[in-house]
């Protein structure tokens, strides 16, 4: 049972628009909340993060939105570049610090 | 300082054969986690080690898969037999001594396995 969900597999947007990647969780007990990043060939890496107890973090051109009622998030890039296209993966943290991750979004950010 | 290392980054065996993935967590880093991300699919949690102990292993598929990180340094993970399914990316991440919040892991670059 997928606890953390990613329903586009992929997103195509032009350079200098807003990318926005959704994230749906069913775990009310999830704490913390990632978002990680992938490009071909290497291991996710770490993007931005929010606490369950917050509805935004902000860092640089990404900000991530929480929605706790809705059990929702997303990962806004403002502008987007060509080097943002990679897979995203939402990820939910549980108070053990056990990680769940969703299937990922491919996002291509066209010049 | 070096990052999380798998080895190999690839490997082609035959269904039956075994397989022996390693990873090397960042030094100093306690925990460390297997995960595996089959064709499409979400990344999915295998288990996690404290130092040398197993702290949860309930992502494990089956008894075919066996952990175990010597001296709470590097681990490997073997798969004996190999079966078709368990082709897909083993991810390997570690994150420092847990304070009892949140803490970030560190993925490795994955090792493709294949099994043909």
């Amino acid at each position: 049972d997928q606890q953390v969900k990613q329903n586009s597999p992929s997103l195509s947007v032009q350079e200098g628009r807003i990318s926005i990647l959704n994230c749906d969780y069913t775990n009310s007990m999830f704490d913390y909340f990632l978002w990680y990043k992938k490009y071909p060939a290497e291991g996710p890496t770490f993007l931005i993060s929010i606490s369950s107890i917050k509805d935004k973090n902000e860092d640089g051109r990404f900000t991530v939105f929480l929605n706790k009622s809705a059990k929702h998030l997303s990962l806004h890039i403002v502008p987007s570049q060509p080097g943002d296209s990679a897979v995203y993966f939402c990820a939910a943290s549980d108070p053990g610090n056990q990680f769940y991750f969703g299937t990922g979004t491919s996002l291509t950010v066209i010049p | 300082e070096a990052g999380v290392t798998q080895f190999p980054s690839h490997s082609v065996i035959e269904k039956g054969q075994t397989v022996t993935l390693r990873c090397d967590p960042i030094s100093g880093h306690d925990n460390l986690y297997w995960y595996r991300r089959v064709m499409g699919k979400e990344i999915k949690f295998l288990l996690h080690f404290v130092k040398e102990s197993k702290q949860d292993e309930s992502g494990m598929p089956n008894n075919r898969f066996l952990a175990e990180r010597t001296g709470g340094t590097y681990s490997t993970l073997k798969v004996q037999p190999a079966e078709l399914e368990d082709s897909g990316v083993y991810f390997c991440a570690s994150s420092p001594y847990w304070t009892g919040s949140y803490n970030e892991q560190f993925f490795g670059p994955g090792t493709r396995l294949t099994v043909l």
